[in-house]
């Protein structure tokens, strides 16, 4: 069955990029649309944005402003960056696809990586 | 914006008692409302969306029912592995989650 994997820096300084790598094992990205979804410690679960297979994108509204994803189809995977991080941004990190192939985003989020710990700090 | 709201915030119940979640949405989302269970140090799980489908390898014990905006988990007979939190999220519009609800142990 498909799985995801988060990777990247664990610790990230402040006014710096996060990047986060989700690869993608036991099928392929085409023809899904794929999520990244964060967990501050201790607290619950925001929707950062999706990618679909194609390229096309849509954030959340609230960090707009400093994400952008992106997909590599080559590889198998799709990535995130994050600009300008603050300590707010501490949380572990999720991929996860949509639940099904669509010809639109349905936010049905299964299966989901085992997430990452990023740590923003000087 | 649409907020979403869960009650309770927390439970405590035993073994085989039948638990109910509430979870609403301060507009109506139709039937655009999944339910995840979080179990700790792991990722969410989805077990129910679309308001009422049971995710492939669910165990029926688990169901969801609610439209509009009022929205309801409902576990037939908890067992130990459902001691967790859970939560609601709509996907009507921009996703969102509620703020969870933690299942513990009476």
């Amino acid at each position: 069955q498909v799985q995801l994997q988060e990777s990247g820096p664990g610790l990230v300084k402040p006014s710096e990029t996060l990047s986060l790598t989700c690869a993608v094992s036991g099928g392929s990205i085409n023809n899904y649309y794929w999520s990244w979804i964060r967990q501050p410690p201790g607290k619950g679960l925001e929707w950062i944005g999706y990618i679909s297979y194609s390229g096309s994108t849509n954030y959340n509204p609230s960090l707009k402003s400093r994400v952008t994803m992106s997909v590599d189809m080559s590889k198998n995977q799709f990535s995130l960056k994050l600009r300008s991080a603050t300590a707010a941004d501490t949380a572990v990190y999720y991929c996860a696809r949509d639940k099904s192939v669509a010809r639109s985003f349905m936010g049905w989020f299964d299966p989901w990586g085992q997430g990452t710990l990023v740590t923003v700090s000087s | 914006d649409i907020q979403m709201t869960q009650s309770p915030s927390s439970l405590s119940a035993s073994i085989r008692d039948k638990v109910t979640i509430t979870c609403r949405a301060s507009q109506s989302i139709n039937t655009y409302l999944n339910w995840y269970q979080q179990r700790p140090g792991k990722a969410p799980k989805l077990l129910i969306y679309a308001a009422s489908s049971l995710q492939s390898g669910v165990p029926s014990r688990f169901s969801g029912s609610g439209s509009g905006t009022d929205f309801t988990l409902t576990i037939s007979s908890l067992q130990p592995e459902d001691f967790a939190t859970y939560y609601c999220q709509q996907s009507y519009s921009i996703p969102l989650f509620g703020p969870g609800t933690k299942v513990d142990v009476k």
